[in-house]
């Protein structure tokens, strides 16, 4: 069984509407991130949460909330999607004593 | 502004040779730079750390260097293989906080 799950993987949905991307982790580890990918842009931070009481914004949160639900689940929320969120979404987990992060599959947005 | 430049150009090598790869970064301290494989349609997968005090690491065809007078890493992979062929990305935390920016990656595709 994978370590980091993504649901849904694919996803095509209408402006304006509301979407929530989910992440579950059986690693135990506290970090938790959520980035999204763009073609020749790589991966950027959307919201990172480093136990289950703490949530911050990465460098591109506007128009995104999150939910750490437990340990294990981190939410990603788009409000009210608009077409320039179409990206390859990623969760990702860490260790607290290590630096290394542990990606999702993925789950492929599409907004129309 | 804080840069993070990889090869701007995909690289096409035969197999067995080495491939070089270069990650280049601008208005970062990073106190570690990572590299991640990522395969089509898959999220990235840890592949190697070197910290800043590290000048070189090893791990099996892979070779890293690290060197902060050029603010700038080479990943290198020896004897290549098709298998290789995949997107390679750089990372570094640049706030020595846990969060970590990505270069936009690297192609490369081995011919058999």
């Amino acid at each position: 069984d994978a370590d980091v799950t993504q649901t849904p993987r694919n996803r095509i949905t209408k402006t304006g509407k509301r979407i929530m991307l989910e992440c579950s982790q059986t690693k135990g580890h506290d970090r938790m991130y959520w980035y999204r990918q763009d073609p020749g842009l790589g991966l950027r931070l959307i919201y990172y949460s480093f136990d289950v009481k703490d949530i911050n914004k990465g460098e591109i949160s506007d128009g995104y909330s999150v939910s750490r639900q437990a340990q294990a689940k981190f939410s990603l929320s788009l409000e009210s999607a608009i077409p320039n969120q179409t990206a390859l979404y990623f969760c990702a987990t860490s260790d607290l004593h290590r630096d290394e992060q542990y990606f999702g599959p993925g789950t492929r947005l599409t907004v129309t | 502004s804080q840069k993070i430049e990889q090869n701007s150009e995909a690289l096409n090598i035969q197999e067995g040779k080495t491939a070089t790869l270069t990650c280049n970064y601008t208005n970062y301290s990073p106190a570690y730079l990572q590299w991640y494989r990522q395969d089509p349609g898959r999220g990235p997968v840890f592949l190697l750390l070197i910290r800043e005090n590290e000048k070189e690491k090893r791990k099996e065809r892979l070779k890293v260097t690290f060197d902060t007078t050029l603010k700038q890493s080479l990943f290198h992979i020896t004897a290549s293989q098709p298998a290789d062929s995949a997107t390679y990305l750089c990372a570094l935390d640049g706030s020595n906080d846990y969060k970590l920016s990505f270069g936009a990656g690297t192609t490369v595709t081995v011919r058999a």
